[in-house]
């Protein structure tokens, strides 16, 4: 079974302070993509990647910055943490490419920015 | 406006009932996919159905391209069903860009 793998589950920050999130999958899948779960809004992607080195902006990237240093690895990265970033974060793998498969998601990780 | 709308929004039945729910999208699609997504809990895959019918269990999802609709049935609904059922699109030309619909809400009640 695919594996996405995320760290930390949950993270207290405070307002302005750098927030690294960490996605690693196993499952050898080229695109990955992280989202944001809040209600009233349901899930929304902030960025995505079609492979190492690659990064693409997703519906709302304003504030976050992505980084795909691997196959294995994706962060998000929130460099001044504001309140209105306080949600679930989940990431997600699947596919090559034009998704042709199904999606696999992490855990999620609950930041609360304070 | 919104491309991916589900309904209902939320769902109660009585244990052993049938469900039907329903995604509808205002755009071209290259996949769509159904999730379930357990109370507080991470998303699993159901299907991966970008056309036609498939079968899983007592679950059925059927896409039809031409009238922009996918639908989720499920029989003899458990009370291990509840949560949220999600749907995904991939949008025609975006490759590879999944966008989800808010959901809708089923509780099963025994």
């Amino acid at each position: 079974e695919a594996a996405v793998t995320q760290s930390p589950r949950n993270k207290v920050a405070v307002t302005g302070g750098k927030v690294t999130l960490s996605c690693n999958q196993t499952n050898n899948h080229n695109n990955m993509y992280w989202y944001r779960q809040d209600t009233g809004h349901g899930l929304r992607l902030i960025h995505y990647s079609y492979g190492a080195g690659s990064t693409e902006k997703g519906d709302i990237p304003d504030g976050y910055k992505a980084s795909r240093p691997s196959q294995e690895n994706f962060s998000l990265i929130l460099e001044l943490a504001t309140p209105s970033q306080t949600s679930v974060y989940f990431c997600a793998s699947g596919g090559w490419g034009q998704i042709n498969e199904r999606l696999f998601f992490g855990h999620g990780t609950k930041l609360s920015v304070l | 406006g919104q491309q991916v709308q589900q309904s209902p929004a939320s769902l109660v039945l009585q244990e052993g009932e049938n469900a039907e729910l329903q995604c509808n999208f205002s755009t071209s699609l290259n996949s769509m996919q159904w999730f379930y997504q357990r109370p507080g809990g991470s998303l699993v895959s159901l299907f991966y159905n970008p056309s036609g019918t498939k079968h899983s269990g007592r679950l059925t999802s059927t896409t039809v391209i031409k009238e922009r609709r996918s639908s989720l049935h499920i029989s003899s609904s458990q009370t291990t069903d509840s949560g949220t059922y999600l749907c995904a699109l991939e949008r025609g030309g975006s490759n590879a860009k999944l966008t989800f619909g808010k959901g809708t809400k089923l509780s099963v009640k025994s």
